[in-house]
């Protein structure tokens, strides 16, 4: 089946711009979250979805970036007035969750990504 | 102190040999543990998860998990080219965020 698919798979933006990253977890996934890689560095927490509600916000850098999920499906992470700092590779991961005891079925599948480079 | 901590590296070995890739975590609430591998320029890809003590083996890879030391390894037997890359250990509590470590960049040589 379709693994998690994010797009644009690359951003070039000028500095002050708005840009929205788009994933689309895989079907009938209900947790989805979101991760920054900057060159060279680990994964970056940023955000938390199950279904359409985001129980943990706490890795959103600033309030310049917001993100939000419809129908337990699509999410968009949203990045307002962009800054050089924020260039980095966005991540999307999705998970099927809930009941219990099935082992494995909070592993976290990773989307392609999209890199963002803001000049 | 970093939640997840693992050695930059590059840990390099050659063809054939096990390598032997480790991390360490503070939090002992976390109860999963997972590898995920990440060729340059791409996204990571899960190896295995664990979440007992002991070790868990599939085909080459064997996760080895002590949660008295706060220890987590991965052994990749007869290691091969295409293993090159880099080694992300991840832990988590629950339904929560994966913590992520840095990475250990591994160099399998011909």
């Amino acid at each position: 089946g379709a693994g998690v698919s994010q797009s644009p798979s690359n951003k070039v933006t000028e500095k002050g711009k708005d840009v929205e990253l788009r994933c689309d977890p895989i079907s009938g996934h209900t947790a989805l979250y979101w991760y920054r890689q900057s060159l060279g560095q680990g994964l970056e927490f940023l955000i938390y979805f199950q279904g359409n509600s985001a129980p943990d916000k706490s890795g959103l850098p600033s309030d310049r970036f917001s993100a939000e999920r419809t129908g337990g499906s699509v999410s968009t992470l949203t990045i307002q007035r962009t800054q050089q700092e924020d260039s980095a590779v966005y991540l999307c991961a999705s998970s099927l969750e809930g009941g219990e005891g099935r082992a494995g079925m909070e592993t976290q599948y990773f989307g392609p990504g999209t890199r963002l480079l803001v000049l | 102190q970093k939640e997840v901590e693992q050695n930059s590296g590059p840990l390099s070995v050659p063809e054939g040999a096990i390598a032997s890739l480790n991390c360490t975590y503070s939090d002992r609430g976390s109860q999963s543990f997972f590898w995920y591998r990440q060729y340059s320029g791409k996204s990571p890809e899960l190896i295995m998860f664990i979440y007992s003590n002991g070790d868990k083996e599939d085909g080459r890879f064997t996760a080895q998990l002590n949660k008295a030391s706060q220890y987590v390894s991965l052994l990749i037997r007869d290691s091969q080219p295409s293993d090159s890359a880099t080694y992300l250990c991840a832990g988590r509590r629950g339904f929560q965020k994966l913590v992520f470590g840095t990475g250990t960049r591994l160099l399998v040589s011909p």
